[in-house]
């Protein structure tokens, strides 16, 4: 059964901590994204990576960064925690040259105090 | 910019009719549009994917049509059961990237 994992479900942090998101994927894609969500206003894309150690930005890349030093693995960091990045954080992953049909993780709901 | 516009008020089906869910897109037609379901809490699934040059698709009880006249797609849901409630979220293609609509919520009163 092919999945994506994401570390955490549920995260509580500060305002100003530095947060870690980690995803890993099983099915050997190239490519992987991350989004987060928010009521309203659907998933925006914040970073994809289509290689390992290759990152591009999305729509939304301001106080997020992104590491990718395996196939497998795709991390978002939040190197400064502010109240405003409290949201949903989905990672996701495709074949690339295919259609982009993604496969999602279960998600991560992030509080920032 | 492109953008996708879905219902954003809920849409109350009574179990057993067709529900019928819309996706708007702007600008220029996508070469394909995708639909995906989303239970709370949960990621995002793939249901279906339907192409610029393709009137029609089916999955079982789901249909997807597209219509580039009318810059829209339409989700069919047939003999709608409750286990059908969830998010439905249209995307569209736009580069290597998907652009999403930010969904309609499916109610299915038994």
């Amino acid at each position: 059964d092919v999945k994506v994992t994401q570390s955490s479900r549920y995260l509580v942090k500060r305002t100003g901590e530095k947060v870690f998101l980690e995803c890993v994927q099983d099915m050997d894609h190239e490519n992987m994204f991350w989004y987060r969500q928010d009521p309203g206003l659907g998933l925006r894309l914040i970073y994809f990576s289509y290689d390992v150690k290759m990152k591009e930005k999305g729509d939304i890349p301001e106080g997020y960064s992104v590491s990718r030093e395996k196939k497998e693995r795709f991390s978002l960091i939040l190197e400064s925690a502010s109240t405003n990045q409290t949201s949903m954080y989905l990672c996701a992953s495709t074949v690339a040259g295919g259609d982009n049909e993604q496969f999602f993780g279960p998600g991560t709901r992030l509080t920032v105090l | 910019s492109q953008k996708i516009e879905q219902n954003s008020e809920a849409l109350n089906i009574q179990e057993g009719k067709t529900a019928t869910l819309t996706c708007n897109y702007t600008n220029y037609s996508p070469a394909y549009l995708q639909w995906y379901r989303q239970d709370p809490g949960r990621g995002p699934v793939f249901l279906l994917l339907i192409r610029e040059n393709e009137k029609e698709k089916r999955k079982e009880r789901l249909k997807v049509t597209f219509d580039t006249t009318l810059k829209q797609s339409l989700f069919h849901i047939t003999a709608s059961q409750p286990a059908d409630s969830a998010t439905y979220l249209c995307a569209r293609d736009s580069n290597y990237q998907l652009i999403w609509g930010a969904g309609t919520k499916l109610i299915i009163k038994p």
